[in-house]
């Protein structure tokens, strides 16, 4: 089946020591979400890419960065975490044809859930 | 900041019955889309409506839309225990915002056996 994979499920990690959390997907979808949601909060988007095209939200910290080696792959690295980056992270991905978007709904991951010790 | 408020915060209900929330937002829509979240899972999908709609059904589902008060509701008729989630409207706004999902605070929905 078609879907977003996240890895691992859980990650914990030491305060300032860097993780990369993964995301694939098999949708061959062009457009790749990252969002944290913090406990019992609402979804909040850091970044996207558009194909290649790597888009960065304004209130997203410098800790936070991406890439995105090829369509079926897309990562999260958090350079030095602190204990306010303990969230969970969801992976999204959303289908395109040519330059508009065409295809509104975006198919989540199941989440990655940081630990910050 | 956030775009949408949504209340109730919690809802606790028998099953069978029917559960109502609803959305509000702050700036104009290209569409509004419902989705729900077990716990500890990621999102899933539910029902979009586009700004020029104004009633949409799937199933047990109904969303409605008013976009000169700028909020929505969403329906879940005969509710089972199995639709016990977390519910999220997130809206998507034109220009610059397009193809980026914007949501609100989510409804916490309990639906007992």
């Amino acid at each position: 089946d078609a879907m977003v994979i996240q890895n691992p499920r859980y990650q914990v990690t030491q305060f300032g020591k860097p993780v990369t959390l993964s995301c694939s997907q098999t949708l061959n979808h062009n457009v790749m979400y990252w969002y944290q949601q913090k406990s019992s909060q609402a979804p909040k988007l850091l970044f996207h890419y558009y194909d290649k095209d790597f888009n960065n939200e304004a209130d997203t910290p410098d800790n936070f960065q991406s890439r995105r080696p090829n369509t079926s792959f897309c990562f999260l690295d958090i350079r030095s975490p602190g204990l306010g980056d303990a969230a969970m992270y969801l992976c999204a991905t959303r289908g395109t044809a040519g330059l508009h978007i065409q295809f509104d709904e975006q198919f989540f991951g199941p989440g990655t859930r940081l630990t910050v010790l | 900041s956030q775009q949408g408020e949504e209340d109730p915060q919690a809802l606790s209900i028998q099953e069978g019955e029917n559960a109502t929330m609803n959305c509000s937002y702050k700036t104009s829509i290209n569409n509004l889309q419902w989705y729900r979240q077990n716990s500890g899972r990621g999102l899933v999908h539910l029902i979009l409506i586009r700004s020029n709609e104004r009633e949409k059904h799937s199933g047990r589902l109904r969303v409605t839309l008013d976009t000169s008060k700028k909020s929505s509701s969403l329906l879940i008729t005969a509710s089972r225990a199995a639709d016990t989630a977390s519910y999220f409207c997130a809206t998507e706004a034109g220009g610059t915002s397009y193809g980026k999902l914007t949501f609100g605070q989510g409804t916490i929905l309990t639906v007992h056996p």
